[in-house]
């Protein structure tokens, strides 16, 4: 049973530049939640895709963007790439059922604007 | 106020020590509660889901004060493998998961 599965695992950018992160749910999983990590801090909630459709965001601005996909995986999106945004890029899977909110992480992106 | 705050840490404690994490949060209308642990470079993992009536995994005990908004973690008779950063999760109706910022824990030798 693969757990939650994300690509690249490193990722060197600079700024200005668009990126494209990827993510696979673990098996029975189909909600997809992002976050970004900076270092020394908690992950933060970027959002959260379910049926498709984002479900909800955190305080992020409009330059990160995400889909998801009919097999519930999904991608992150992030345009005009800033320093600021290097960071662990974590995405979570989750089940949708009642009582069933447990998230369980993939290994992370980790993303280095330059 | 931060929505979910964190003892500072760093926790450096011998193998066998008993060691106490505080957690408090501002959103009262929260309804799950977690601790995860997170080795160095790595991911967030699940270490347990926090209930109201508290509840204990091996060397590991949660409790949960809703009136005080408050969630600790009691670790017992630590070894080296406890080592890492414990992460404090609140997940308010309506929201998604808000995390801590998390308590560096070391054991030492």
């Amino acid at each position: 049973d693969a757990g939650v599965t994300q690509s690249p695992t490193h990722l060197i950018k600079t700024r200005g530049q668009q990126v494209t992160l990827r993510c696979s749910p673990k098996s029975g999983h189909d909600t997809v939640s992002w976050y970004q990590q900076a270092l020394g801090q908690g992950p933060q909630f970027i959002f959260q895709y379910y049926e498709e459709e984002e479900r909800q965001r955190g305080n992020f601005p409009d330059r990160f963007s995400g889909h998801q996909f009919p097999n519930y995986s999904s991608e992150l999106n992030v345009n005009a790439l800033l320093l600021g945004d290097s960071a662990l890029y974590l995405c979570a899977s989750s089940f949708s059922g009642e009582g069933y909110n447990e998230q369980f992480f993939g290994p992370g992106t980790r993303l280095t604007v330059l | 106020r931060k929505e979910v705050e964190q003892d500072p840490g760093p926790f450096n404690v011998p193998e066998g020590a008993t060691v106490a994490f505080n957690c408090t949060y501002s959103n009262s209308a929260s309804q799950s509660f977690f601790w995860y642990r997170q080795d160095c470079r790595k991911e967030p993992k699940l270490l347990m889901s926090v209930y109201s009536s508290g509840n204990e995994d091996g060397r590991f005990t949660a409790q949960l004060n809703r009136a005080s908004q408050y969630i600790s973690l009691l670790i017992r008779d630590s070894k080296l493998s406890d080592s890492a950063t414990y992460l404090c999760v609140v997940n308010p109706i309506g929201q998604n998961f808000v995390f801590g910022p998390g308590t560096r824990l070391s054991v030492l030798p």
